[in-house]
Formats: C-alpha cells, structure tokens, sequence
C-alpha cells in the first residue's frame, strides 16, 4: 500500500508568517510521530499521537509550535511566527499499533522548510 | 537534543567489499533498536531492527550486532553495491514509561561505494 505522504514537500516562508504541514499517514496505523531534522544531523523527536490523542509533545521547542491530529489520522504540525531558526526538514512517521509496543516506525518524505 | 553530529562520520568501501557501520547507543534501558538509511533528499528507510533479547539478526545482505554490554550496536553489509551509498542512522527506543516509542537517533554515518 502506500507509504506515509508528507505535503507540501518544500516550503519557503518570511519570517514571522505561519506555516502549516501535513501528514498523512499509513493507512489505518495507530501512532504518529514528528520529527525534525536539522542539515547533517539525526532526526530529533517533537510530539507523538496515538489516534487522536498527543500523548507526549515534550520535543516541541517552543509554544509557537502545535500539532494536531483530531479524526486519527492525518495529522497537521503548524508554526507559528516562524524564526530563521526553524529551517529544517520535517519528517512524519507511523507505526502500526500502540506507542508502548515500540515497533518499527515509517517515514514520509519530509517537508523542507526554509524561513528567510 | 539526543542526537549528536555536526559533521557525519565517513565510510568509504569499493564495490563488492563488506561495510561494517558502528553505532554507540546512549541509554542501557533500551530496549528496541532500528538502522534506517537515508538517501539526500528523502526521509529515513527501514532496513532492520533487532530487540535486546537477542544478539544477532539477519537480513537480506545486512546484519545487525547488539552488544548490551558495550551498548554498541553494528550493521553489515554484505557485497556493498553502489545503491547502498547512503547516511546510516541507528536509532533506540527506551523502555521507559514516560518516553513511550520515540526513536532517540545515534550520530549518522555517511557510507560512499567506490565503483
């Protein structure tokens, strides 16, 4: 089936202006997770939700930062008044089942985000 | 952040030979553990994954090594083809309540193929 899809794939944006990005995630997979990942580093963990509910979001780095994910499915992460500093790829996963069973986790693509 | 690495280790190999990619892991109660690639431009790949009860697993031309004891985890590539240039990435996930399943990711390593 398909993998995990990721929109818009890049995306330029004015400091200060809002951006929203999108997941969409294996069909029918419980947990869902974002990652940012700066250039030539490991991706660093941001939130994670199981169905609709954010059940750990200590990653986020700042309140401008918020995600969502209110039917279960596909999930937004938005930012808020972007900063140069929140140029990074931004990459979505999903696993099948509950967190707690740790298994392996499907990445999108990623959306490259560059704030000027 | 967990993640380390402002300048990627380098594995340079010629076509045909082994590759052998080391991994050292940060927290001895993980418990789960995944080698992704990941090519420019794209995100990470699952290649294997291994759990801490067992030492060994083996893929279709890949191997993953768990020391516990070290905390040190490897992946073998057998026959390296020019496909396989790539960064490699270990990741971890601890059996800790609090965290749940995030993927904690060790420092990568950027695998060259000679042709």
């Amino acid at each position: 089936g398909a993998g995990v899809s990721q929109s818009p794939r890049y995306k330029v944006a004015k400091r200060g202006q809002d951006v929203a990005l999108r997941c969409d995630p294996i069909s029918g997979h419980v947990s869902l997770f974002w990652y940012q990942q700066a250039l030539g580093q490991g991706p660093e963990f941001l939130t994670y939700f199981q169905n609709e509910a954010q059940l750990d979001k200590s990653g986020l780095p700042s309140d401008r930062f918020f995600a969502e994910r209110p039917e279960g499915s596909v999930s937004t992460l938005k930012i808020q008044r972007t900063q140069q500093e929140d140029s990074a790829v931004y990459l979505c996963a999903s696993s099948p089942r509950l967190v707690s069973l740790r298994e392996t986790q499907y990445f999108g693509p990623g959306t490259r985000l560059l704030v000027l | 952040g967990e993640s380390v690495g402002l300048h990627l280790p380098t594995l340079s190999v010629q076509e045909g030979d082994n590759s052998i990619i080391n991994c050292a892991y940060s927290n001895s109660a993980s418990d789960y553990f995944i080698w992704y690639k990941q090519e420019s431009g794209k995100g990470p790949q699952f290649i294997i994954d291994i759990r801490s009860n067992m030492d060994k697993r083996q893929g279709q031309r890949v191997t993953v090594l768990l020391n516990k004891t070290v905390k040190h985890l490897s992946l073998q590539i057998a026959a390296t083809q020019p496909g396989d240039s790539a960064v490699y990435f270990c990741a971890e996930i601890p059996m800790i309540y609090n965290q749940g399943g995030k993927l904690i990711f060790g420092q990568g390593t950027e695998l060259s193929v000679k042709p």
